[in-house]
């Protein structure tokens, strides 16, 4: 299993972002996946979770109306469409394949930092 | 939202101790609860899941216990590499909630 996050960086507050996830090693169509993410030096929250056809999401209060899940299961990508980002959500952001709601695989993480 | 209470927030043991961590709920979540490990630098990894089953790979000497709202990761007998933070996680509820951490540190 691998997860391979991209997109992050530096964005001003109240800008967009979009992170992308590419996934392998497993059949990605057959499984939910998830976003977790990690601010500097504190814990990890949850953020957003995908089912396996793309018709079932659920988001955090923290970004719901502002972030927003996706995938394409032709492609094994997963992605987060970030807008309107304020300095809290600066953070590492974690793609994970979720199992029964638990998260057993990880990838490297992606930092997003929300500064002007 | 369903809290989880982890403590405590740092353990300090050496080598060769046994080690035990503790996570308490707002609510029971009955047995849906894992723990996950994170060394510096790196992504989590899971340890257990449904509170008392090993992840593939985890060796025997890390165990878990409990159900309803209290909980416990148990490390039998500290290697070095076991010397990370440990995060509970329920999945009982919506949202999906994690403990605050233990870190646990070389004495």
């Amino acid at each position: 299993v691998q997860l391979v996050e991209s997109g992050g960086g530096l964005v001003q507050p109240g800008g967009s972002l979009r992170l992308s996830c590419a996934a392998s090693g497993f059949t990605f169509r057959s499984y939910w996946m998830s976003w977790v993410r990690q601010a500097p030096g504190k814990g990890l929250e949850w953020v957003a979770h995908i089912k396996q056809d793309g018709r079932e999401k659920y988001h955090a209060d923290s970004v719901k109306g502002r972030f927003t899940i996706s995938r394409d299961n032709a492609k094994n990508s997963l992605y987060l469409q970030m807008d309107s980002l304020r300095a809290e959500d600066t953070a590492v952001y974690y793609c994970a394949r979720a199992i029964t709601g638990y998260f057993f695989d990880w990838g490297q993480g992606t930092l997003v930092t929300v500064s002007s | 939202e369903i809290v989880l209470t982890q403590s405590p927030a740092t353990l300090s043991l050496s080598p060769g101790e046994r080690a035990t961590l503790s996570c308490r709920a707002s609510q029971s979540v009955r047995n849906f609860l894992a723990w996950y490990q994170q060394k510096p630098g790196q992504a989590p990894s899971l340890l257990i899941y449904d509170a008392s089953n090993r992840a593939t790979g985890i060796p025997a000497t890390f165990s878990g216990s409990g159900s309803g709202t209290d909980f416990t990761l148990t490390i039998s007998s500290l290697e070095p590499e076991d010397f990370a933070v440990y995060y509970c996680q329920q999945r009982s509820d919506w949202p999906y909630t994690f403990g605050q951490g233990t870190k646990l540190e070389i004495k």
